[in-house]
């Protein structure tokens, strides 16, 4: 059973480009989560998504970032013109509701985003 | 709001001595507690996690923690390091707001010396 599975693994953008990070949640997961991680920093919410329905962007900057989970297919996290700042780790976690193990959320290994 | 604290960014153990990595809680309702290990350039690994069912957890690689509401707080344990042990950990609380939101400590990096 394969773990939820993120790519690229690396990305490396300069200024001004958009970046696309991609996850695919565990096999029967509808749920998923995007985290961010700056350096020598915990994890921060940024947004958790149900197929095709944003379900809190609460932890979302209000621009350039957005984020999809469609119907077929991985949740894409988007980032439209990049700055330095949005270098950091971005990790992608998905759960499912039902049976003992709902709410555990399983972490992907996280595309590390680098703005030259 | 919840949030947790993690006391000391870094510990360090000699191999074989106790691992005690402090972690405490701020929450208006029974909180979700878990513990994540994250090894160097890879994703996060749920340790353990306390849901009520018992106050004392036990969780993989021979780490436990304990619940004490009192205290607000649920420090991490280990009896015995093992250099495969060196990695950051961090302390989460889930926040019930319709669904689980997972609120990271900053973390404590755990260095273990021969």
């Amino acid at each position: 059973n394969a773990g939820v599975m993120q790519n690229p693994r690396h990305l490396v953008r300069r200024r001004g480009q958009e970046a696309r990070l991609r996850c695919s949640p565990m096999k029967g997961h509808s749920h998923v989560y995007w985290y961010r991680q700056l350096p020598e920093e915990g994890l921060k919410f940024m947004v958790y998504l149900q197929k095709e329905n944003i379900i809190d962007e609460s932890g979302m900057p209000k621009e350039r970032f957005s984020a999809e989970f469609p119907k077929e297919g991985p949740s894409i996290l988007r980032i439209q013109q990049v700055v330095r700042g949005d270098s950091a780790a971005y990790f992608c976690a998905s759960s499912t509701i039902s049976g003992e193990t709902s709410y555990e959320q399983y972490f992907g290994p996280g595309t590390r985003l680098t703005v030259t | 709001a919840q949030s947790v604290t993690q006391l000391g960014s870094h510990v360090s153990v000699s191999e074989g001595a106790l691992v005690l990595l402090r972690c405490n809680y701020s929450s208006s309702v029974p909180p979700y507690l878990f513990w994540y290990v994250q090894y160097p350039n890879q994703g996060l690994q749920l340790l353990l996690k306390y849901t009520s069912a018992a106050t004392l957890v036990k969780g993989i690689n021979g780490f436990e923690a304990e619940f004490k509401k009192s205290e607000t707080s649920f420090h991490l344990t280990k009896p015995s390091a093992h250099m495969s042990d060196a990695a950051e950990y961090f302390c989460v609380v889930g926040e019930e707001t319709g669904f689980q939101k997972l609120v990271f400590g900053t973390g404590t990096r755990l260095l273990v010396s021969p």
